[in-house]
C-alpha cells in the first residue's frame, strides 16, 4: 500500500522568496516519486522524479526535490519564486512504473508581487 | 513527438446517458492509465492498460470501464451517469520501463 500527503493545500509566496512545498509519503517498498504542477484547464507536467540513485533531484523550470528516506518525504523547493509558478502542485508515489500512482490531495501555489 | 492527446476536450451529458472518452498515448508508449479528478476528491486513479490488458484497477463502480486497442489508444466508458460523474477525467501514457507519466490535458465531462 501506499499514500502521499500534501502539507498545506494552500502556499503563498512573495515574487523572489523561497518555495516549499512539503509531501511525505508511505510506501511499503522502495519508492519511486514525482511532482507534478497544473496550470488551470490543463493535465499535468512532470517537473522532476526520484527513482533510485542522488537524492537530490533537479527538475525543470529550477525546482528541485529531496528524498529523504528517513522522513519519509520528498519536499519540493525553488530558491528564487516567479509568476509564473502559480499553479497546483502535486506529488506522488508509485512502486513500480508510473501506470498506478498514487496522488497528493494537491498544493496551490500563489505568488504575490 | 506529439503529446498524450484526449478528445473531446469538453462534454455535456444528461444523467442517464453514457459516455466514451478517448486516449491516444505517445507513440511507443504501451501503458495507459486514466485519472478522475474533482475538487472535493482530488485525483483518483481508475484503471491502467498495458498491451490490451487492464493491469491495475481502482475503486470506482463497474459503470466505469476501458478499453486498450492492438495501437495502444485507449477509450474510457461510463454508463448511466450521474452528477457526482463531472469532473476532469485524465490520461497517462508511459513507457514500461521509464517510470515517468506524460498526461493529455483532460477531457472535463459536465452532467446535468
Amino acid at each position: 500500500a501506499q499514500s502521499v500527503t500534501q502539507l498545506g493545500s494552500h502556499v503563498s509566496v512573495s515574487e523572489g522568496a523561497l518555495v516549499l512545498l512539503r509531501c511525505n509519503y508511505s510506501s511499503s517498498v522502495p519508492p519511486y516519486l514525482f511532482w507534478y504542477v497544473q496550470y488551470p484547464n490543463q493535465g499535468l507536467q512532470l517537473l522532476l522524479k526520484y527513482t533510485t540513485g542522488a537524492t537530490l533531484v533537479k527538475g525543470i523550470n529550477g525546482f528541485e526535490a529531496e528524498f529523504k528516506k528517513s522522513e519519509t518525504s520528498f519536499h519540493l523547493t525553488k530558491p528564487s519564486a516567479h509568476m509564473s509558478d502559480a499553479a497546483e502542485y502535486f506529488c506522488a508515489v508509485s512502486n513500480t512504473n508510473a501506470g498506478k500512482s498514487t496522488f497528493g490531495d494537491g498544493t496551490t501555489l500563489t505568488v504575490k508581487p | 513527438k506529439a503529446g498524450v492527446t484526449q478528445t473531446p476536450r469538453y462534454l455535456i451529458k444528461t444523467r442517464g446517458q453514457q459516455v466514451t472518452l478517448s486516449c491516444s498515448p505517445i507513440s511507443g508508449h504501451r501503458s495507459v492509465s486514466w485519472y478522475q479528478q474533482t475538487p472535493g476528491q482530488g485525483l483518483q486513479f481508475l484503471f491502467e492498460y498495458f498491451s490490451e490488458t487492464q493491469r491495475n484497477k481502482g475503486n470506482f463502480p463497474g459503470r466505469f470501464s476501458g478499453r486498450q486497442f492492438s495501437n495502444s489508444r485507449s477509450e474510457m466508458n461510463v454508463s448511466t451517469l450521474e452528477l457526482g460523474d463531472s469532473a476532469l477525467y485524465l490520461c497517462a501514457s508511459s513507457l514500461e520501463s521509464q517510470a515517468e507519466a506524460f498526461f493529455g490535458q483532460g477531457t472535463r465531462l459536465t452532467v446535468v
